[in-house]
């Protein structure tokens, strides 16, 4: 089976940095992403992990750590257009990403 | 190109109605997927098609739910008849990729469903 945990909710600050945590159990994983969803919106992919380590798109970076089945999506110089839900959402080859039940990220002034 | 195209957007029956989702996919994916999106259970796969064939669909949450994929181009989900807590968006998926890497599904902007 697969299952993966990350924090409901986040308030971060308008131009500060924010880690967003994500823990898996997945059967034959095969690696981790990340998606955003803006309220009444569809999610939107942001980003693969396969290996381990940091893969960097712009202000948005995803880690992942096989050993620890660990993996957190950072946004850095936050933007009130930032705030939406984040989903990680594992991959185990042979079936369908199983996502996470999201976290609400709200960025305040 | 258009993307995945769901219909209805929005959508009110009453209990016991049948309900017809609509979805169109990207045009030369392989893979077609629902989903349903709620606040308790998050992102839940309900089925997914290979080439128009359903290969799982141990999501679907009982007999009243059912799914169809006539051609490459168009797909169904039904609920019949429906009940309030059917009520949550469905999202359709499509994916090019037979490895299913998350970077190439890509996802409908939902039919938001209110049975009451």
């Amino acid at each position: 089976g697969q299952s993966l945990e990350q924090p409901s909710e986040v308030t971060a600050v308008e131009g500060a940095i924010v880690q967003i945590n994500c823990t898996y159990q997945t059967s034959g994983f095969y690696g981790l992403s990340w998606y955003q969803q803006h309220d009444g919106g569809a999610p939107t992919f942001l980003s693969y992990n396969a290996l381990d380590g940091l893969e960097e798109t712009g202000r948005f970076s995803s880690f992942l750590s096989r050993s620890d089945s660990y993996g957190y999506l950072l946004l850095q110089e936050l933007q009130m257009k930032d705030s939406a839900s984040y989903f990680c959402a594992s991959y185990s080859g042979n079936t369908p990403l199983v996502f996470g039940k999201g976290t609400r990220l709200s960025v305040i002034a | 190109d258009a993307g995945v195209i769901q219909s209805p957007r929005h959508e009110v029956t009453e209990m016991g109605q049948e309900v017809t989702l609509r979805c169109k996919p990207i045009s030369g994916h392989d893979y077609l997927f629902w989903y349903r999106q709620t606040m308790m259970r998050g992102l839940e796969l309900l089925i997914y098609f290979n080439n128009n064939v359903p290969i799982d669909d141990s999501g679907m949450p009982e007999d009243r739910f059912s799914a169809k994929m006539p051609n490459a181009s168009f797909s169904t989900l039904k609920i019949q008849p429906s009940e309030p807590r059917d009520s949550a968006v469905y999202f359709c998926a499509s994916s090019s990729d037979r490895g299913f890497s998350g970077n190439t599904i890509y996802f409908g902007e939902g039919s938001w469903l209110t049975v009451v």
